[in-house]
């Protein structure tokens, strides 16, 4: 069955960096889009980042353009979220997803998530 | 951006009772809407897309309607594992793809 495995979380100073990633199995990697999800404390869901299956296309929210990278490694089925100049603001769980396809930008399967916490 | 607005924030209904969650959007997303729930330390469910068409594997007892602007989220007779929290996503404008801030259903 599909599985999604995010790793990475962890406390950081503001202004620090961290690199999230997500394993993936029981589906073929390469052939989903693939896209990271966001969830403050006591709030709500946040779409931040997604890719294409073959690394061409990527799109970031407003929040974290210019900061955040996403990128792919297709041979080893995995996601990762490079994350810059974190602020508090960025404290929250992540969660990797796959996308249903290009045109149907809807989440089918997601990780359990990983905690970041910005703090000084 | 879309703004996606579901209510009521909380929703308390008893087991094997009906429950009707909304979803207003702020312009047309036509019939592009997802719905997913949602449990503490778990990972998030699709339940519901193309505003009606139920995920695979997703009970009977859950369905989805509406187009445009509004949508609503029906749970026909409640069972003890669906109390979490839902939401509702729009995919039919974007960047961003917005999400409803959740309904959380309890149990009365």
């Amino acid at each position: 069955q599909v599985q999604l495995v995010e790793s990475g979380g962890a406390l950081v100073k503001p202004g620090g960096s961290l690199r999230l990633s997500c394993a993936a199995s029981g589906f073929s990697f390469s052939d989903y889009y693939m896209t990271w999800i966001r969830q403050a404390p006591g709030k709500g869901l946040e779409w931040v980042s997604y890719i294409s299956s073959g690394r061409d296309y990527t799109d970031y929210a407003d929040s974290v353009r210019g900061r955040f990278t996403i990128s792919r490694d297709n041979a080893k089925n995995s996601l990762y979220l490079q994350m810059n100049s974190l602020t508090a603001e960025d404290t929250a769980v992540y969660y990797c997803a796959t996308v249903r396809s290009s045109t149907w930008l809807f989440f089918d399967f997601w990780g359990q998530g990983t905690l970041v916490t910005v703090s000084s | 951006e879309i703004v996606m607005t579901q209510s009521p924030a909380t929703l308390s209904v008893s087991p094997g009772e009906r429950a009707t969650l909304s979803c207003r959007a702020s312009q047309s997303v036509s019939s592009y809407l997802a719905w997913y729930q949602h449990k503490p330390g778990q990972a998030p469910r699709l339940l519901i897309y193309g505003a009606s068409t139920r995920a695979t594997g997703i009970p009977g007892r859950f369905s989805g309607s509406g187009s445009g602007t509004e949508f609503t989220l029906t749970i026909s007779t409640l069972q003890s594992e669906d109390f979490a929290v839902y939401y509702c996503q729009q995919y039919n404008n974007w960047p961003p793809y917005t999400f409803g801030q959740g309904t959380k259903l309890e149990i009365k």
